[in-house]
């Protein structure tokens, strides 16, 4: 399996809901990432796991709320969110410190409304 | 401050053409130089990527060349085809746990048919 799923592939909520984004692959590796992509423009960096634990947060406001329950698996918890965190939020996963790239999930397209 | 500085922003190239698409970087404790290809609405995709000790290498179609000495690199595509038609990111990353990659703002290639 040399893949990275994610789910749902589309969600539109409210400025006053609370959602998740699920991320889920099997290929054995120990460093997970959350991306933001706007449209035209490269992935943003939001969080790193590594080893299950949270190794870098680029200063990402606290309704993003990441979770790694295990190996496999990675959340992110929204809430509260603003129209202009619509994109396409990725997810991603590699070895920690290996040369190789990363593999990408095919994202969820978010609209705040 | 943009580290990895990619050109073109877009690109328009015949069938059978040849695609050629920049990237500059600065920092020289980059050791990894993949490109990305992405489609509407997909995660982006490893297409090919490089390290410093290598001048040039090629996988079918598409083929880096890197100039560790004037610090750039660039993907060709040779015998372009419409089903190319995507967005092209360059990025770079440096040793460390995390291998944050450092992206280049894109390169929309239109592959006329």
């Amino acid at each position: 399996d040399t893949e990275v799923t994610q789910t749902p592939k589309h969600l539109v909520m409210g400025m006053t809901n609370k959602k998740s984004l699920k991320c889920e692959q099997h290929m054995g590796h120990r460093a997970m990432y959350w991306y933001k992509q706007k449209a035209k423009k490269p992935p943003e960096l939001m969080f790193v796991y590594s080893y299950e634990k949270l190794s870098i947060n680029e200063s990402v406001p606290s309704r993003f709320s990441p979770e790694c329950p295990n190996s496999s698996l990675l959340n992110l918890h929204l809430h509260a969110l603003q129209p202009e965190d619509s994109a396409l939020y990725l997810c991603a996963s590699s070895q920690p410190g290996r040369s190789y790239g990363y593999t990408f999930g095919s994202g969820t397209r978010l609209t705040v409304v | 401050q943009q580290q990895v500085k990619q050109s073109p922003q877009s690109l328009i190239v015949q069938k059978g053409g040849i695609s050629i698409i920049n990237c500059a970087y600065e920092n020289t404790a980059f050791d990894y130089f993949p490109w990305y290809q992405q489609f509407p609405g997909k995660g982006p995709a490893l297409l090919i990527a490089i390290r410093p000790d290598v001048s040039e290498k090629k996988e079918g179609r598409f083929t880096i060349s890197f100039n560790k000495s004037a610090k750039q690199f660039s993907l060709h595509i040779m015998d372009s085809q419409p089903g190319d038609s995507a967005t092209y990111f360059c990025a770079a990353s440096m040793p460390g746990n995390n291998r944050k990659l450092i992206w280049g703002l894109g390169t929309s290639l239109a592959v006329n048919p």
